[in-house]
């Protein structure tokens, strides 16, 4: 089993400031993907990354896969109310675990007014 | 609208009782997943469908029972489950995977199920 650790488990903050969560694990991946889940919704697929030290930006979100495709880590500038989610990362498994994702337990982020 | 529909959204059942959930994906996708979620726990793969056929079976008991008639449709049969069953039950949809880089899955909004 890949395990992937996400940190921190909450994040309660005021609107405008900025954040960053983490996703770790001791597994190289093929790929690492970020996605949110709103209440009462599924998961959404925010970005993948593929490069080890690869940065994708999403408007105020930004991406970064680890030089040895094992961690990655989400900033957020400026959180908004509408940020409000459990922020998921799935690594993506190589040679016989190809096509697997593996997800991390997720970041529950609230940002307030 | 995600594209892949999951009914019912809510269903409380007894241990006794058979039920049945449904997923569909409007996506022309090849794959389609079930997965588990609990509170504090990872999201769990439940099993795999590449082109009806089914791929992975993750040691889920056998009071789960999936069905794939096509590309389009999946079912969840349920009987005889336990209380600790309660989850949400998540639908997703991808392209069959070929090379590097996983395809992203599109989830459904997921059936939340209360077994009492």
């Amino acid at each position: 089993t890949q395990l992937l650790e996400q940190s921190p488990q909450f994040l309660s903050i005021q609107e405008g400031e900025n954040l960053t969560v983490y996703c770790n694990s001791s597994s190289v991946f093929s790929s690492l993907q970020w996605y949110r889940q709103e209440p009462g919704e599924g998961p959404v697929l925010l970005v993948t990354v593929v490069t080890g030290g690869e940065v994708k930006k999403l408007k105020r979100l930004t991406f970064q896969f680890g030089d040895a495709r094992k961690d990655s880590s989400l900033h957020i500038t400026a959180a908004q109310p509408g940020d409000t989610g459990l922020y998921l990362c799935a690594g993506g498994g190589r040679g016989s675990t190809l096509g697997r994702l593996y997800f991390g337990r997720g970041t529950q982020l609230t940002v307030w007014p | 609208e995600t594209g892949v529909t999951q009914t019912p959204r809510h269903l409380v059942m007894g241990m006794t009782n058979k039920k049945s959930l449904k997923c569909e994906q409007h996506l022309g996708h090849n794959a389609m997943y079930w997965y588990k979620q609990s509170a504090k726990k990872p999201l769990e793969l439940m099993f795999v469908y590449n082109f009806k056929e089914q791929t992975e079976n993750n040691s889920v008991p056998s009071r789960f029972s999936p069905e794939c008639p096509n590309s389009s449709h999946l079912f969840l049969h349920l009987h005889t489950l336990q209380p600790e069953d309660s989850a949400l039950y998540l639908c997703a949809s991808s392209q069959v995977q070929t090379g590097l880089g996983n395809s992203p899955l599109h989830f459904g909004n997921g059936t939340r199920l209360t077994v009492t």
